[in-house]
């Protein structure tokens, strides 16, 4: 099973800065890393796949970076709408499918 | 638009089954892979099983195998868990996902959850 591993558990950002979310698979997941947001109280969304492709209409503040073991989620510029948690999830090698365990970005 | 609607949710006691159902629409759902996930309050994501477009294969987590089923009706766009022995730790959220192709990538559309409470 691979193992998905993100840091920090929690960062604290003010609205207009950036984010920066790390992701860190036990193993190589090549380019099958995806990432989703999810708001209280909603089902989690699609934000990225294949390491930096952006789902249809996640806007363009949102990037995705990495390769192998090693990915970044990256959130410039925060809106409101941003604080969340936010997952990343490897496709490679299933079952099973693996997740973070999130990491929470909440309002400084 | 891709909608999927969970539900059979409930509060049942330990030991007890419970189905779940998942109505698809907006999509050829019988091209499609379907999972459903699964979060325990306060808790993150785990992937609970899959089904693949056509239904010849079926995957499950190492903590449901043997007591979950997945199943797919594709004349009513429907996928369903079957759940048995249900334990404490069972007691999630259950969303039900589609697989961006017939089989396992990644999650683009996800339902609204169904909770399940498995308590005495």
């Amino acid at each position: 099973e691979i193992v998905m591993t993100q840091s920090p558990a929690t960062l604290s950002v003010s609205p207009g800065e950036r984010a920066t979310l790390s992701c860190r698979a036990s193993q190589s997941v090549s380019s099958n890393l995806a990432w989703y947001q999810q708001k209280p109280g909603q089902a989690p969304r699609l934000l990225i796949y294949g390491i930096s492709t952006r789902a249809t209409g996640v806007p363009a503040r949102f990037s995705g970076s990495g390769s192998g073991t090693e990915f970044t989620l990256t959130i410039t510029s925060l809106q409101s709408e941003d604080f969340a948690v936010y997952y990343c999830q490897q496709y490679n090698k299933w079952p099973p499918w693996t997740f973070g365990q999130g990491t929470k970005v909440e309002i400084k | 638009q891709e909608q999927l609607v969970e539900s059979g949710g409930d509060v049942v006691q330990p030991g007890r089954s419970l189905r779940l159902s998942c109505a698809a629409s907006g999509f050829t759902f019988s091209q499609y892979a379907m999972h459903w996930v699964r979060q325990a309050p306060g808790k993150g994501l785990e992937w609970v099983a899959a089904i693949w477009f056509d239904g010849s294969k079926q995957y499950y987590s190492d903590s449901v195998k043997g007591r979950f089923t997945i199943s797919r009706d594709n004349a009513r766009n429907t996928v369903s868990l079957q759940m048995n022995s249900l334990r404490a730790d069972d007691t999630a959220v259950y969303y039900c996902a589609k697989d961006f192709d017939h089989s396992g990538y990644y999650f683009d559309y996800w339902g609204q959850g169904a909770l399940v409470i498995v308590s005495s």
